[in-house]
């Protein structure tokens, strides 16, 4: 199975939202209401900001918020912080695997 | 304190083996599914394998019939056993779990490892 496809890159200045997608196919983002999303930021192991599309782990920020339409997923962020800037990877859990999208760039400007 | 700590990485020649360990710490190891997730460096991540409570075990196929993921929860350890290395395997790896509801499902990884480095070069 292919990984999920995301943006490369996204910008946006402090106080912004921006939105990350993600797009998959019907037998991973689009089959179920498994989509997690994770921030990395650079030599630190990546953490878990939403689950089950639109789930926030405790201590996440309400900021960030998930949503999914059909095949694609989605990540927003809104008021934008200088902290923000990191790595995002969207992520689909399927019956036999769990498939990564291959990540995008977050610059606050 | 909620803790995996990986080890086990290190230098091998393609073609040869290495066994990861990720100790857990602070929680039920035996209620977590487990995962293990590699990055090559300036690279996404990468789904290697995982391994439920059962001891169900998944894995893509790039790594299907090479690499074993195994548990052992009476020590609270994870493992990763990888045979005939690639150059393509060299990467940070790290170890996450993850809560599984059988009514309701995956609940993300919320824990990882600070990951252990292996290197596949002659």
């Amino acid at each position: 199975q292919s990984a999920l496809t995301q943006p490369a890159s996204v910008s946006g200045s402090p106080g912004q939202s921006i939105t990350i997608s993600c797009t998959g196919t019907s037998s991973d983002v689009g089959g179920y209401n498994y989509v997690s999303w994770y921030q990395q930021h650079p030599g630190k192991a990546p953490k878990l900001m939403i689950y089950e599309v639109s789930n926030r782990p405790s201590g996440v920020s309400n900021r960030f918020s998930g949503s999914k339409s059909g095949n694609t997923a989605s990540l927003t962020i809104s008021g934008l912080q200088a902290e923000d800037e990191a790595d995002y990877y969207c992520s689909s859990y399927t019956s036999s695997s769990t498939l990564f999208g291959g990540g995008t760039k977050l610059t606050v400007l | 304190e909620v803790q995996l700590v990986e080890s086990g990485g290190g230098l091998v020649q393609p073609g040869g083996s290495l066994r990861l360990s990720c100790a857990a710490s602070g929680f039920t190891f035996s209620s977590y599914d487990m995962h293990w997730v590699r990055q090559a460096t300036g690279k996404g991540l990468e789904w290697v394998s995982a391994i439920g409570t059962a001891g169900d075990t998944y894995y893509p196929g790039s790594v299907k019939g090479r690499f074993t993921i195994s548990r052992e929860n009476a020590k609270n350890s994870l493992y990763l056993q990888m045979n005939s290395l690639r150059a393509g395997d060299t990467a940070v790896y790290y170890c996450a779990r993850e809560y599984y509801d059988i009514l309701t499902g995956p609940y993300g990884m919320d824990v990882w490892g600070q990951g252990t480095t292996v290197t596949v070069s002659s």
